[in-house]
């Protein structure tokens, strides 16, 4: 059963700093990995989509990385802004009898606040 | 319309108590999915849609968990005899794909509407 972790659970930075957040995924047949951005009492806004052929995904300055092999995924943020407070979230699709589908497997979420 | 739409925003409920939450998905989107998002947790998938079919409801958590969507566009995520556990928010999103083109298209992609908050007293 595929189970999807996210390091650390809250973040707290001041403003400028670079920083990483983690997702690490037990099954490593995935098909892509999605990093999802949660505002309080919003949607999921999606950020960065990587297949499974790829090794790393970039917008402005969003980098995400992903080592199947190894079971992880990285979301980098440059030069953090206090408009990038959110919970970000990674999701990876259910696959079962050798196809995929769109059903999601989230992660629990990476709390991150940028201070002024 | 633009994006996904669901309603209420907000929604207090009395244990016992029925309550019926509604999806707009975008015009034209094949693919509606319900996820249930508890506090400081990711969401979980509930159910999913193929047009008015329902191919998948293994997510629901209980019989007194119901989704339909008759006409293929608006759906509504009904719940009976509402419990405490059942206080969440609850996600819509829509898909312009279909199961079976698979994550590997480029197309592939979900829009999620606001949610609504559901809170049993």
């Amino acid at each position: 059963k595929q189970e999807v972790t996210q390091i650390p659970a809250a973040l707290s930075v001041p403003e400028g700093e670079n920083l990483v957040l983690n997702c690490s995924f037990t099954d490593s047949a995935i098909y892509n990995l999605q990093w999802f951005r949660q505002d309080p009492g919003k949607g999921l806004t999606s950020l960065l989509l990587i297949q499974s052929s790829q090794r790393e995904q970039t917008s402005g300055r969003l980098n995400a990385s992903l080592d199947k092999s190894s079971g992880r995924s990285t979301l980098y943020i440059a030069a953090s802004q206090p408009g990038d407070s959110a919970t970000y979230l990674c999701a990876v699709p259910i696959s079962y009898y050798g196809g995929a589908t769109n059903k999601l497997i989230f992660g629990t979420g990476t709390l991150l606040a940028v201070q002024p | 319309g633009a994006g996904v739409s669901q309603s209420p925003r907000y929604k207090v409920a009395k244990r016992g108590q029925d309550v019926a939450l509604r999806c707009d998905p975008i015009s034209g989107h094949v693919s509606l999915f319900w996820y249930q998002q508890a506090l400081g947790q990711g969401p979980e998938f509930l159910t999913y849609f193929q047009n008015e079919a329902q191919l998948d409801k293994s997510g629901l958590p209980s019989d007194r968990f119901f989704a339909e969507r008759p006409e293929g566009s608006v759906s509504t995520l009904k719940i009976q005899r509402t419990q405490q556990e059942d206080s969440a928010v609850y996600l819509c999103a829509s898909s312009f794909l279909t199961t079976s083109a698979g994550p590997s298209d480029p197309r592939y992609g979900y829009t999620f509407g606001s949610g609504t908050r559901l809170t049993v007293v």
